[in-house]
């Protein structure tokens, strides 16, 4: 069975330093993609990056980057420069398989940055 | 603007009450998804769905039904059988297949579904 664990409940980061959010996962399956939402207290979710397993760079997105470590089966974000903005819960997700229609989530980190 | 449209935004049940929450997407997406989110929680998924007139059971479906009857809508009905239907609930759509493998999820603003 699948499975995501983000073991850090919540996080304190200064404004303007970077702050990383571990993601650890468990799959048998070879392929699968690897996805990072925000969701702040207003509820929705948004995509922030991708990851897939076949992946040979770790992916980035403006002040967003993944540090992928296939082996150790772990997808840490990397925020950059965070921003008061920043403060919210951060999921991570995966989908696996041939049909990629199954989607899990972590269990979050609540990220607060403080001015 | 195409995307996903949840209704209500809040919604109360009684006691021994049924109530559906709706789904609707027009970003002609094959499939959908239910999540219930509990406060300060990652999200589970209920049910999946990959193609009209078919679902898969998530990892909480006891005590909630889904229909596919078309492919824009995917409603969800909590049950009396839940008995702590108190929650956020949130649906998503995707395209699926091999190409699906980089896509995200959209998702809806959520319903929050309390018992009076």
């Amino acid at each position: 069975a699948q499975k995501i664990t983000q073991t850090q409940p919540g996080m304190f980061v200064q404004e303007k330093e970077a702050v990383t959010l571990d993601c650890t996962y468990d799959t048998s399956d070879p392929s699968y993609g690897l996805f990072w939402y925000k969701q702040p207290s207003s509820g929705e979710m948004i995509f922030l990056i991708y990851q897939g397993s076949y992946d040979q760079q770790n992916a980035t997105e403006g002040r967003y980057s993944l540090n992928f470590q296939k082996a150790r089966k772990s997808a840490n974000l990397v925020i950059s420069a965070s921003q008061l903005g920043d403060s919210a819960m951060y999921f991570c997700a995966m989908r696996e398989g041939t049909s990629y229609d199954k989607v899990i989530f972590g269990p979050g980190t609540s990220l607060s940055v403080i001015p | 603007d195409g995307g996903i449209t949840q209704s209500p935004k809040y919604l109360f049940r009684k006691e021994g009450q049924n109530v559906t929450l709706s789904c609707e997407q027009n970003l002609n997406h094959d499939a959908m998804y239910w999540y219930r989110q509990d406060p300060g929680q990652g999200l589970r998924l209920i049910y999946y769905s990959q193609i009209v007139n078919d679902f898969q059971k998530g990892d909480i479906a006891e005590g909630y039904s889904v229909s596919r009857e078309k492919k824009e809508s995917f409603p969800l009905t909590v049950t009396s059988a839940q008995k702590n239907p108190t929650a956020f609930y949130l649906c998503a759509s995707s395209i699926r297949g091999t190409g699906a493998s980089n896509q995200p999820q959209h998702f809806g603003d959520g319903t929050r579904l309390s018992i009076l």
